[in-house]
C-alpha cells in the first residue's frame, strides 16, 4: 500500500508570496491533518480535516488554511509569507481521526521563505 | 495544559551500548502514547502505540514501555543504522472529535561504531 505522499518536496518562495502544499494520504484514509517542524519549537499541529471539513485547529494565524476534497486529498495553503514561515512541513493521515488512531506521516514539505 | 517532555535531548553511544530514551506526559485521560523515528529531512516514522500503563510493545533492537507518567524507549545492542531523533507524542483532546499530536522536542541519538 503507497504511503502519504506530499508535493512538491522543497520550495523556495519569497516573504509576501502566498504557498499551496498538497497532500495524498494512504488509500482508505479520510483523515488528514497538518503539522510544521522548525528547529526551535519541533513539531506542531497547524488542522485535521475528515470528510471535507476542518475539525481542530492548531494555533496558527489566519494566514495559514487548509481543505480537502472528496478523494481525501487535502492542499494547505499559507498567505503573505514570512521569514517565521520556513519550516518542514508534514502530512499525516489516519483512518478516521479518531484519538489513538495512528498517524502515518508524509515525507514533507521543505520550506524557504527569503 | 497537555505537556510531552523528552529527556536527554541527545544521546551519544557506542555501538551495542545498551540505554533508554524518556518520555514524560501530563495529559488528562491518556489515549495513546506514539514514539516515531525521524531521520534528517525525512518524515516520521511510526514506530509503537501504547495505550495504557503496563504496556510493553517490541520492534528489533527497541522496546516501549509506559506507565502512567511517562515511557521509556530502550534500546539494546544498537547498530549505526539505528541514529536518528526520536519523538514521543500524545493526542490531543479538543472536544471536536479531531485530535492533533502533541509531540517532545525528540531524543537525537547517535551510536557510534
Amino acid at each position: 500500500k503507497a504511503g502519504v505522499t506530499q508535493t512538491p518536496r522543497y520550495l523556495i518562495k519569497t516573504r509576501g508570496q502566498q504557498v499551496t502544499l498538497s497532500c495524498s494520504p494512504i488509500s482508505g484514509h479520510r483523515s488528514v491533518s497538518w503539522y510544521q517542524q522548525t528547529p526551535g519549537q519541533g513539531l506542531q499541529f497547524l488542522f485535521e480535516y475528515f470528510s471535507e471539513t476542518q475539525r481542530n485547529k492548531g494555533n496558527f494565524p489566519g494566514r495559514f488554511s487548509g481543505r480537502q476534497f472528496s478523494n481525501s486529498r487535502s492542499e494547505m495553503n499559507v498567505s503573505t509569507l514570512e521569514l517565521g514561515d520556513s519550516a518542514l512541513y508534514l502530512c499525516a493521515s489516519s483512518l478516521l481521526g479518531q484519538g489513538g488512531e495512528t498517524q502515518y506521516f508524509g515525507p514533507g514539505t521543505r520550506l524557504l521563505v527569503l | 495544559e497537555d505537556q510531552v517532555t523528552q529527556s536527554p535531548e541527545a544521546l551519544r553511544l557506542q555501538e551495542g551500548e545498551s540505554s533508554s530514551l524518556n518520555c514524560s506526559y501530563t495529559v488528562s485521560g491518556l489515549r495513546g502514547l506514539f514514539w516515531y523515528r525521524q531521520d534528517p529531512g525525512k518524515g516520521p516514522e511510526f514506530l509503537f502505540t501504547l495505550y495504557s500503563a503496563g504496556e510493553e510493545k517490541e520492534k528489533e533492537r527497541l522496546k516501549a514501555t509506559l506507565t502512567k507518567k511517562e515511557s521509556f524507549l530502550h534500546i539494546t545492542a544498537p547498530k549505526p543504522e539505528d541514529s536518528a531523533t526520536y519523538l514521543c507524542a500524545v493526542p490531543m483532546y479538543s472536544g471536536g472529535g479531531a485530535d492533533g499530536l502533541t509531540f517532545g522536542k525528540g531524543t537525537h541519538l547517535i551510536i557510534q561504531p
